[in-house]
């Protein structure tokens, strides 16, 4: 059984620029949320995919969006990059809403934007 | 709105303690409880999933109980060692209708040999 992975590793960006980060989800899960964590804190919810479509979203703007793919891997995009963007970004897939719904994280790609 | 604390933020102990890890949420209609390890700028690991229905999970020397009415749950680890040395966090995701889990901000632990 494969596990939730995540590319890059790590990524130094500069303000205003865009960046796509990506993570394959385990094998049998079609569900995939996205958080953000910052340094010293708890991860905070962006948005979650379940069949190709966004399930939900927290309390991010517009410049955070995402794609989930037929094989339910998925990209998260950020926009307009600022300072406070600055965090490691994980993801974490599941199965159906409805089941167990236990998450399971990828290893989360640190993003540096100066 | 859904608030979860976890406390001490950090926690220094001796190899080989029993040591009970806190978590409380501020709305007690939770569809399930997860605890988590981070190791420093690492993912997180699953360690025990709580339904709702339930009232404790154990999972070698980790004993996680929930208790809905009073919005706690504790993490329970025995005989505690250096490699449990980590970031051990909460999060609770709420009843039918919600999707996104709700994190605590974790609790430090370091076991010194």
């Amino acid at each position: 059984e494969t596990g939730v992975t995540q590319s890059p590793t790590h990524l130094i960006k500069t303000r205003g620029q865009q960046v796509t980060l990506r993570c394959s989800s385990q094998s049998g899960h079609n569900t995939v949320s996205w958080y953000q964590q910052a340094l010293g804190q708890g991860p905070q919810f962006i948005f979650q995919y379940y069949r190709e479509e966004e399930n939900g979203r927290g309390n991010f703007p517009p410049r955070f969006s995402g794609l989930q793919f037929p094989n339910y891997s998925s990209e998260l995009n950020v926009n307009a990059l600022e300072l406070d963007d600055s965090a490691l970004y994980l993801c974490a897939s599941s199965s159906a809403p409805g089941t167990s719904y236990e998450q399971y994280f990828g290893p989360g790609t640190r993003l540096t934007v100066t | 709105k859904q608030e979860v604390t976890q406390i001490p933020a950090a926690l220094s102990v001796p190899e080989g303690e029993n040591l009970v890890l806190n978590c409380s949420f501020t709305d007690s209609a939770i569809y399930n409880l997860q605890w988590f390890r981070q190791d420093p700028g690492k993912g997180l690991t699953s360690l025990l999933l709580i339904q709702s229905s339930q009232r404790e999970q154990t999972s070698g020397r980790l004993n996680a109980s929930l208790d809905k009415s009073s919005g706690r749950s504790t993490l329970y680890i025995a005989a505690s060692q250096p490699g449990d040395s980590a970031t051990y966090l909460c999060a609770v995701k709420g009843g039918p209708g919600t999707y996104k889990y709700i994190f605590g901000t974790g609790t430090r632990l370091k076991v010194l040999a």
